[in-house]
């Protein structure tokens, strides 16, 4: 089982729709990040995370650390927000990221 | 542009060789990881340098080394290359540690063949 679940692996709406993507872990954490990875292949961090909740525009990031979990909700969606949206966590006191497999998401006009 | 340089960005080698792989970080931040993406085991951390100097090691080949020069950019040596080393490697730098979050860089395109 990997340390860093993501659901779901692929995710198709439409335009405006409201998505959540979630992301379970399985070992202490010292932060979670939310990053985004075009079709070009460049990586975005979009936020980090050790509690509650960040917004950024449409995009926001909560974590519930005694339930290890996260979650990135995107308001209104849109077709640029096509992506593959990546979890990592950051293992307490070490300084590596350990990823999830990502989830796909696919926003049709 | 993220402020994190990465070159080439795209490299096509055959079986055996040895490449170098070149990254800058955003001016002012000190440490630099290596990731490595591959179809079947996306993402991967490979090394991280602070400052010139070897902080944590991933899951790095022995054929694999990198290092951090005085002017904080770092070079990943990959060697005797496999089909398997095929991947698209990511540097990313931060500030100090990682509790300060990550740019990452565009990425090099590895195929060897």
């Amino acid at each position: 089982k990997n340390e860093v679940e993501q659901s779901p692996q692929n995710l198709t709406a439409q335009e405006g729709e409201f998505i959540t993507i979630n992301c379970s872990y399985s070992v202490g954490i010292s932060a979670l990040h939310w990053l985004q990875q075009h079709p070009g292949g460049g990586i975005v961090s979009l936020f980090m995370l050790s509690s509650g909740k960040k917004k950024h525009g449409r995009l926001i990031a909560t974590i519930n650390i005694q339930e290890k979990h996260s979650s990135l909700h995107i308001t209104a969606s849109h077709p640029r927000d096509s992506a593959v949206y990546i979890c990592a966590v950051r293992l307490g006191g070490a300084q590596k990221l350990v990823f999830g497999q990502g989830t796909r998401l696919t926003i049709n006009p | 542009d993220s402020g994190v340089t990465q070159t080439p960005k795209h490299l096509i080698t055959a079986t055996g060789q040895r490449v170098t792989l070149r990254c800058s970080p955003r001016s002012g931040d000190l440490s630099v990881y290596w990731y490595q993406q591959s179809l079947d085991q996306g993402l991967q951390f490979l090394i991280q340098y602070y400052n010139g100097e070897e902080r944590a090691k991933g899951n790095i080949l022995e054929r694999f080394s990198a290092q951090q020069f005085p002017d904080l950019h770092s070079e990943l040596n990959l060697s005797s290359l496999e089909l398997g080393d095929s991947a698209l490697y990511f540097c990313a730098s931060s500030v100090a540690d990682s509790s300060y979050g990550y740019t990452f860089g565009s990425g090099t395109r590895l195929t060897v063949v």
